[in-house]
């Protein structure tokens, strides 16, 4: 099977930076996907880690170690509109993208 | 980018109604398109998974005869609510994915709007 931990909830300011942890344990390991998750949205995909390192896309960023499991997502100088839920979900040997629970971001002013 | 076209966005109906919620690819062939549920404050399910001209693949829990799947083009799939019931009510989204190219990595998944059931 598979799992994934993110923390549940997280705030922060305007303008400051947040690193939003996930762990996973899954059985065959195809990348770690983030997706943001405005209310009564769908999710929309942020990034993609196929492989170790950080990928830069903006103000976020992602990071990925295949050998501890664990990836990040970095949320730079923040806005009010970065306030959502994000989701880290990682696929596995079926092809099929499987969520963690989410953490919700509050931004506050 | 891709887009995927999911209607209708909300339906409210009396228990015992069967709801058909469409999910179009509009720029891409979905080879793979995928049915989560998702209830407030919490993590998208997948129900299933289906592929275009084969039968639908339900995760553990889903009931196949309930969340009849259909996924007859590469553009189009439905998923269709039989015999609604309150706690059917949901946020049911769609997502699909085009041909993987090369041997690594996926395509990346991309959603639907997502369709808010609300069943009296």
């Amino acid at each position: 099977g598979q799992s994934l931990e993110q923390p549940s909830e997280v705030t922060a300011v305007e303008g400051a930076i947040v690193q939003i942890n996930c762990t996973y344990q899954t059985s065959g390991f195809y990348g770690l996907s983030w997706y943001q998750q405005h209310d009564g949205g769908a999710p929309t995909f942020l990034s993609y880690n196929g492989l170790d390192g950080l990928e830069e896309t903006g103000r976020f960023s992602s990071f990925l170690s295949r050998s501890d499991s664990y990836g990040y997502l970095l949320l730079q100088e923040l806005q009010m509109k970065d306030s959502a839920s994000y989701f880290c979900a990682v696929y596995n040997q079926g092809g099929k993208l499987i969520f963690g629970q989410g953490t919700e971001l509050s931004v506050k002013p | 980018g891709a887009v995927v076209s999911q209607h209708p966005s909300w339906v409210i109906c009396k228990s015992g109604t069967s709801v058909k919620i469409e999910c179009r690819s509009l720029d891409f062939q979905a080879t793979t398109m995928f049915w989560y549920r998702q209830f407030p404050k919490q993590s998208l399910m997948l129900m299933a998974t289906s592929n275009e001209g084969s039968k639908a693949t339900y995760e553990q829990g889903v009931e196949k005869d309930k969340f009849l799947i259909n996924h007859a083009s590469l553009t189009l799939s439905t998923l269709t609510v039989t015999s609604a019931h309150p706690e059917d009510s949901s946020f049911y989204i769609c997502s699909a994915r085009g041909r993987t190219k090369g041997s690594g990595g996926n395509q990346p998944q991309h959603f639907g709007d997502g369709t808010r059931l609300s069943i009296l």
